[in-house]
């Protein structure tokens, strides 16, 4: 069964601080891994696709990394804005189709 | 571009009554999904439709959720008879084949 797991779970950070968020999967026939972000009582915003290991995108502060177990999107010089939870899915193929599968989310909170 | 729209945007029912929300994807998107997401989870996938096919819907409770997608445009999620654990935010999303999905502000039910 295909897994996502996000961690940490909850992650607090003074303004300016940088971190990392992770994302690990164990899927078969990864066609691709979604990065979105997602304010309260909205619908999750898309960020980043990284389709193979070794690919890196960027927008403003943050950046997204893919290996072949894991994905990092980290986070330079936050600011209070960057305040979300970030959820990260993988396309695996599953009988021709594509399904997209979520982690739980990461919870983050910029102090200023 | 209009994004995903979804309605309503708030209900509130009782248990054992019925409920149902209305989906509209972004014009051309050919490949159409419903999340459920309890609060604090992740979205998980109820049912992906291709057009107006089922590609996947091995997580819908099929004794009281059914969805249908008339003429591969717009979509309605059912819920018969509603339970309180069904309280929950509704996602619907789409996308160009089966390419990242684009998602809808969501329908927050509440089962009392």
């Amino acid at each position: 069964e295909d897994q996502v797991t996000q961690s940490p779970e909850a992650l607090r950070l003074q303004e300016g601080e940088s971190s990392s968020l992770n994302c690990s999967y164990t899927v078969s026939g990864l066609r691709g891994l979604f990065w979105y972000r997602q304010d309260p009582g909205k619908g999750p915003e898309f960020l980043f696709t990284l389709y193979s290991a070794g690919e890196e995108k960027e927008k403003e502060r943050l950046k997204a990394t893919l290996t072949k177990k894991e994905s990092f999107l980290h986070i330079t010089a936050p600011k209070p804005e960057d305040s979300a939870t970030y959820l990260c899915a993988v396309q695996a193929a599953s009988g021709g189709s594509y399904i997209p599968t979520f982690g739980r989310g990461t919870s983050l909170i910029v102090h200023p | 571009e209009a994004g995903v729209a979804q309605s309503p945007r708030y209900k509130i029912i009782e248990k054992r009554q019925s409920v149902a929300f209305w989906c509209n994807p972004i014009s051309g998107h050919a490949t159409l999904y419903w999340y459920q997401q309890i609060l604090g989870q992740g979205p998980k996938l109820l049912i992906q439709f291709q057009n107006n096919g089922v590609v996947d819907d091995s997580q819908l409770p099929k004794d009281r959720f059914s969805a249908e997608r008339l003429k591969g445009v717009d979509s309605t999620l059912k819920i018969q008879p509603a339970k309180l654990e069904d309280s929950a935010v509704y996602l619907c999303a789409s996308s160009f084949r089966d390419r990242v999905p684009y998602f809808g502000p969501g329908t927050r039910l509440t089962v009392t």
